[in-house]
């Protein structure tokens, strides 16, 4: 139990263009997503936590009408990444926690990222 | 504001060689503790998670960690480690509330890269 997708895996992207990136939880109901990015060789840096139904709150430093998130369901959150530029290149994953069988809400459980290269 | 500490960037190891992944972090209130894996090309898995109770963890995989609360650590073990074993290890603690209690937003160390030679 406790699956989380994303869609899509890899994605490359002329600079200038939005891309939507899609996480899902597969089997169970996900009452917050959070959205975070991975540089090569760095940790996971929070970008923003979706509660559904609500507007997302964003990390100081998070641009948040770059980086779109909604989370319209208990299933699934989109980020969209507007106006991509080659900076905005990078590894994205998200996680969701929720009631899942045995476990508490604190515990997050992660897709297995999207990679973004903006030419 | 709550912060984690991974001293251990890189390890080798040989198989069957004992492991000790140190993580310390910062707040000293109300925590709640995870080790996650992170396989070649694969996506962060939960080891184990530390919220209550005894404060040694049993995980999966024979994985363990050991909760000290006068130290601020939460130092992952494992007796004999295995070739399979080879990935990447963070640790994460939630971020504090003002007043006690914790979210369930998580800080994350920098993470551990670990390599065991066959």
């Amino acid at each position: 139990g406790a699956v989380v997708s994303q869609h899509p895996s890899w994605v490359i992207c002329k600079s200038g263009t939005s891309v939507k990136i899609e996480c899902r939880s597969l089997d169970f109901q996900a009452t917050t997503m959070f959205w975070y990015r991975q540089f090569p060789k760095q940790s996971l840096m929070l970008m923003a936590t979706s509660n559904e139904g609500s507007k997302a709150t964003y990390e100081q430093g998070v641009e948040k009408d770059k980086f779109l998130i909604n989370h319209a369901s208990l299933t699934l959150s989109t980020l969209t990444v507007t106006s991509a530029h080659p900076e905005d290149s990078s590894f994205y994953i998200c996680s969701a926690s929720g009631r899942a069988t045995g476990n508490s809400y604190e515990t997050q459980y992660f897709g297995p990222g999207t990679r973004l290269l903006v030419l | 504001a709550q912060s984690v500490s991974q001293h251990n960037h890189h390890v080798i190891l040989s198989e069957a060689a004992s492991l000790e992944l140190g993580c310390n972090y910062s707040y000293g209130g109300t925590v709640n503790l995870f080790w996650y894996v992170q396989y070649p090309g694969q996506h962060l898995q939960l080891l184990l998670k530390y919220f209550s109770g005894d404060p040694l963890v049993k995980g999966i995989k024979g994985f363990e960690a050991e909760f000290i609360k006068s130290k601020f650590s939460f130092n992952l073990r494992k007796p004999s480690v295995q070739w399979s074993d080879t990935a990447e290890y963070f640790c994460a603690v939630n971020d504090p509330l003002p007043y006690g209690g914790a979210t369930n937003k998580l800080i994350f160390g920098t993470g551990t890269l670990l390599a065991v030679q066959p």
